[in-house]
């Protein structure tokens, strides 16, 4: 079963418009994290942002935020301000724990492109 | 602080032929992991390490794949008999081992981008 799903295969935004790209999960884990990474062209994967399961607050750093519902088992990443250089794939990954598997599941991820 | 280092960065071979790649974590890092990752997809998990001790293995992994990290240190994946559908990127991560398993966040490579021709 799909465990992590990213529904926007493409998105473009104008550059300093804020974007939302969505993540939906599925598990039966009371206990969980979910990553966003930022891959640009270069192939690197690049951590963004994280969220546990027993977080109260949405995660925030710098222009990165997290919207995490978690009765609706989402966790979008909002970009403030967008600039040109966020062009990249978008991956949202979760991991289960702290009993289960140490690896990430990834989503498919989403392309993302800034337009000046 | 130094990232994670893969080398080679592009391999292109012959099917039938061996290759092996090589990943040096984030020094301190006793957990490093291998993803592979093909064109369109997300990443999928390969093998785990904990210090030198593989500890998990993905049905991915066939027995033409090995992975070692002899020392705790630095980590190698071999494909023995490379074959057009082990063509990828190969992505190593390591990170800390947190107190707090599910935050254990992984930083990764730039990846090995194999070709087999």
């Amino acid at each position: 079963a799909q465990k992590i799903t990213q529904t926007q295969p493409g998105m473009f935004v104008q550059e300093k418009e804020a974007v939302t790209l969505d993540c939906t999960y599925d598990t039966s884990d009371q206990s969980y994290g979910l990553f966003w990474y930022k891959q640009p062209s270069s192939g690197e994967m690049i951590f963004l942002i994280y969220q546990g399961s027993y977080d109260e607050q949405n995660a925030t750093e710098g222009r990165y935020s997290l919207n995490f519902q978690k009765a609706r088992k989402s966790a979008n990443l909002v970009i403030s301000a967008s600039q040109l250089g966020d062009s990249a794939m978008y991956f949202c990954a979760m991991r289960e724990g702290p009993g289960g598997a140490q690896k990430l599941v990834f989503g498919q991820g989403t392309r993302l492109t800034i337009n000046p | 602080d130094t990232g994670v280092s893969q080398d080679p960065r592009h391999k292109i071979t012959k099917r039938g032929q061996n290759v092996t790649f090589r990943c040096d974590p984030i020094s301190e890092h006793n957990r490093l992991y291998w993803y592979r990752q093909t064109l369109g997809q997300g990443p999928e998990f390969l093998t785990y390490f904990q210090n030198e001790a593989q500890l998990e293995k993905s049905r991915l992994l066939s027995d033409r794949f090995s992975a070692e990290r002899p020392k705790g240190s630095f980590s190698t994946l071999e494909i023995q008999r490379t074959e057009q559908g082990d063509s990828a990127m190969y992505l190593c991560a390591s990170s800390k081992g947190s107190r707090v398993a599910i935050r254990d966040t992984q930083y990764f490579g730039p990846g090995t981008r194999l070709t087999v021709l």
